[in-house]
């Protein structure tokens, strides 16, 4: 059991739009920055979005994190077919002192 | 470029003992603090913990699922971050990644900002 919820999958047609939702607590989310990362199978993951809303070098800015309150979401606009991959949502718990995790959503591109 | 490459998997019987290690380049590895990340199969991501930054006290924390058995150091010297694993249960089969973490300090307190560089991984599997 995880203590971020995500939807375990989401889909969506080449130059669709499609958006994965996290929902944690105040201890998580509520008063931390939120972080999103990307992996294909059998590799590691990558530190896709950052500070809630901002992206590394290299993220296309097709990809856009948000963050309200409890909850937070990652949009990826114009879906392509090599976005099929797993995605994580991320944050610091004050509570527990350490990093929780989502338990993954499979992003399947139709 | 920046670099880690773990090492030190292997199957070991519940009970034993296994130390991986994590080879960094690429950048000052001192100056940053080091977390320890794994996956069982077909499993989501799971905190293992982490190692801050000499700075810091090279202080550590660790999840509850592993703490009083996992222990990480690192040696500076070496560009070298560790993981000490002791008395494995079945449950800790998985690959472990060492990850680079982000941090800054807001009044004055520590705050880990994300994991932005990762290695590829090594498995470690628990089994008799």
């Amino acid at each position: 059991q995880s203590v971020l919820t995500q939807p375990p999958s989401a889909s969506g047609t080449p130059g669709q739009r499609v958006t994965i939702s996290c929902s944690g607590s105040s201890s998580n989310i509520g008063n931390n920055f939120m972080y999103w990362y990307q992996q294909f199978p059998g590799t590691a993951p990558k530190l896709l979005i950052y500070r809630s809303n901002q992206r590394p070098s290299g993220v296309p800015d097709r990809f856009s994190g948000s963050k309200s309150g409890t909850s937070a979401s990652l949009a990826i606009r114009g879906l392509r077919s090599e976005d099929e991959a797993n995605y994580y949502c991320s944050s610091w718990d004050d509570s527990l002192s350490g990093w929780v995790f989502g338990g993954g959503t499979k992003l399947t591109v139709l | 470029e920046v670099q880690l490459v773990e090492s030190g998997g292997g199957l070991v019987q519940p009970g034993g003992s296994l130390r991986l290690s994590c080879a960094v380049s690429g950048f000052t590895f001192s100056d940053h603090s080091m977390d320890w990340v794994r996956q069982a199969p077909g499993k989501g991501l799971d905190w293992v913990g982490h190692i801050r930054h000499k700075g810091n006290s090279n202080s550590t924390k660790y999840a509850a699922s592993v703490r009083g058995r996992f222990s990480i150091s690192r040696d500076d010297s070496k560009n070298s971050l560790y993981l000490q694993m002791n008395s494995l249960k079945t449950e800790d089969t998985a690959v472990y990644y060492c990850a680079r973490g982000l941090y800054d300090y807001v009044w004055g307190d520590y705050r880990p900002r994300g994991m932005d560089v990762w290695g590829q991984g090594t498995t470690v599997i628990v089994s008799s």
